[in-house]
Parts: structure tokens; C-alpha cells; sequence
């Protein structure tokens, strides 16, 4: 069972255009985090939401989570080609507290 | 230095063989974590430690099995290598802090390909 839907999956832009990339559930989180992962790496966390309707930025990125925490958004203002990367969402939910990871959202940020 | 080490980053074997994959940290961190990385499927759970005497089964454990010889060890094992399992294989580690939205610290992966 997905428990976490990426969309789009890929997403192919211009430099210095604005997207929003959507992570979605029909299950609440206690947590929802953000990874991104560059080709030949791991994931590296982003940020991470934990209460209802709660906003992050970090620079140019954008994070939401869910007035019912079961859904989260990303936004990219002005995207750079050193945006480009898999972009992952996570939800953190139980007692101990296990990570279900989306499927990804492979952006390219052509130059 | 790397905090979460991977080794080997690349394999090649032939169905039915043993490998393991090997994983260390220098984080001090007590929970350890193996994920497969598929295209089109994400990151998958295959086991997971909080400590030395507690192992864990994930979401595809089936074929896989695991050792967590020191805190700053885990390792996985595939007893009889399948062409299915051809992945990317990650481990990470986190540190129970607040107990919930803990970072996992990724390793750098090992790419696996059965034959």
C-alpha cells in the first residue's frame, strides 16, 4: 500500500521559474519530511513539518504541511539548475516511529 | 569524513551467491535503518535496529537478513542472491531526540546488480 502519492513525478523547468511539487495521504503523520537526493547520493533531510498547517521556509524553498497533517507541499521560487535533484517526502508516524517515503519527484532545472 | 559509510558502493554477482552489505557510522547514533531504492517505487524498509539486541523486520524483509554487530555496525545479508534484487541499496542512522520528526542520516548507497 502507497501510503504517500508524489506528484508530479517528474517536473522539468527553466531557470527562474516557480513550482510546487505535492506529497498526499488519507493517513494523519506526526511528522512529514522533506529529503532531496542528488544523483550517486543519499538523501539529505530538507526539513520537517510536525504541526497542523505549519509553514517552513529555508531560502528560496517553501514547505507546508497540512492543516490535517495529512498532505505537505514544497514550493520553489525561482528555480536554479542547483535545484535539480529527487525530491523526497517522508511521514513519521507509531511508537517507534518508522519512516513511509513517497516515491519521489525527480526535478530537472535546465539552464 | 563520511559520518555513514557504505561498502561496497558497487557489486555484481550471480544469482544464488551470498553477499553483505556493510554499514558504519561515526554519529553515535543507536538506531540503524536498511532501505532498497527502486525506480518508480522510492525507498522501501527492509529492516531496522534501535539498539545492539533489538532487530526489526520492515515492509520487505522477505530474502534479507541483518547483523548489528556494535552500535556503529550493521549489516545486511542476501543468503541466495535473486535478479529481483538488482537495487540501490541505502542504510541510515538516526538519533532518538524527540522520538518524533528525527533526521535519518544517509549513507552513500551501494549499487547492486544480480545477474
Amino acid at each position: 500500500t502507497q501510503l504517500l502519492e508524489q506528484s508530479p513525478q517528474f517536473l522539468s523547468i527553466q531557470e527562474g521559474e516557480n513550482l510546487t511539487v505535492y506529497c498526499n495521504s488519507s493517513s494523519v503523520f506526526s511528522s512529514l519530511q522533506w529529503y532531496r537526493q542528488e544523483p550517486g547520493e543519499g538523501p539529505v533531510l530538507l526539513v520537517t513539518v510536525v504541526t497542523g498547517g505549519e509553514v517552513k521556509k529555508l531560502k528560496r524553498l517553501t514547505f507546508q504541511f497540512g492543516d490535517a497533517r495529512k498532505d505537505s507541499s514544497l514550493h520553489i521560487t525561482a528555480a536554479q539548475p542547483g535545484d535539480t535533484g529527487l525530491y523526497l517526502c517522508a511521514g513519521g508516524r507509531g511508537s517507534n516511529y518508522k519512516l513511509t517515503f513517497g516515491k519521489g519527484t525527480l526535478l530537472t532545472v535546465n539552464p | 569524513d563520511a559520518d555513514v559509510t557504505q561498502t561496497p558502493r558497487n557489486r555484481i554477482t550471480k544469482t544464488g551467491k551470498r553477499i553483505m552489505l556493510e554499514c558504519s557510522q561515526t554519529k553515535g547514533h543507536d538506531r540503524m535503518y536498511w532501505y532498497r531504492q527502486d525506480p518508480g517505487l522510492g525507498l522501501r524498509l527492509i529492516y531496522y535496529s534501535f539498539d545492539v539486541k533489538d532487530i526489526n523486520k520492515g515492509e520487505i524483509s522477505d530474502g534479507y537478513s541483518v547483523s548489528r554487530q556494535a552500535q556503529a555496525k550493521f549489516s545486511l545479508s542476501l543468503e541466495s542472491a535473486i535478479p529481483n534484487q538488482t537495487a540501490l541499496y541505502f542504510c541510515a542512522t538516526s538519533d532518538e531526540t524527540s522520538g518524533i520528526g528525527d533526521t535519518q542520516y544517509f549513507g552513500p548507497g551501494t549499487r547492486l546488480t544480480v545477474l
